[in-house]
């Protein structure tokens, strides 16, 4: 079953920060993120596991609530290479990931 | 490595004719998935393999739609008779296994049917 994101589209300036939220109604072993930039393909952001703690590189974060089985993206002190549509892809256990609608991130200057 | 390759990366056809979309997957990968893309349903995924045999295929939508994966390094998507419903970009992606390991995606295949 798909997981659901929000907000579906969300407009930044340079310098803000965003919260993009993934929920799923299934028991969740793991959340993936993925960005993809138009007309190109989804590039693999991270990975958060069950049990496994907030993830991060550089200004971009996850945190995975195993129980709510809901995940969220944080992006602090936007860039406008941060553009883009990010997916979230949810596994319950050595399955395939199921992807949600996505959300579309525009940082404009 | 090239990472996942797909082709063509664009295709426009008729309705009615016989489409087969390739895609070479990461040497090494024991997953292979092929995903739909369309702005209504965003991100569909239609089938997986593991180690080249077919493991789910329920997201086919239709007879129509077959995919083979004759050994690890090759696999095709037919669509056969394609209709104008078809028109979406396919992506195939790889990886070690279908859990929890990162997913690289080829470039996709922009398909028309006209």
């Amino acid at each position: 079953q798909q997981p659901v994101q929000s907000p579906q589209a969300v407009i930044l300036r340079e310098g803000e920060d965003a919260v993009i939220n993934c929920s799923s109604s299934k028991a969740l072993y793991s959340v993936h993120w993925y960005r993809q930039k138009h007309g190109e393909a989804p590039v693999f952001l991270m990975i958060l596991l069950k049990g496994g703690e907030q993830k991060g590189h550089d200004k971009i974060s996850a945190s995975f609530n195993e129980k709510k089985q809901q995940s969220s993206l944080y992006l602090t002190a936007s860039q406008l290479s941060y553009s883009g549509t990010y997916f979230c892809g949810t596994d319950s256990g050595n399955t395939p990931l199921v992807f949600g609608k996505g959300t579309r991130l525009s940082v404009i200057a | 490595d090239a990472g996942v390759i797909q082709s063509p990366r664009h295709e426009v056809t008729e309705m009615g004719q016989e489409v087969t979309l390739r895609c070479k997957p990461i040497s090494g990968h024991n997953s292979l998935f092929w995903y739909r893309q369309t702005m209504m349903r965003g991100l569909e995924l239609l089938i997986y393999f593991n180690n080249n045999v077919p493991i789910d295929d329920s997201g086919m939508p239709e007879d129509r739609f077959s995919a083979k994966m004759p050994n690890a390094s090759f696999s095709t998507l037919k669509i056969q008779p394609s209709e104008p419903r078809d028109s979406a970009v396919y992506f195939c992606a790889s990886s070690l296994w279908e859990g929890n390991t990162e997913a690289f995606f080829g470039q996709g295949t922009r398909l028309t049917v006209v």
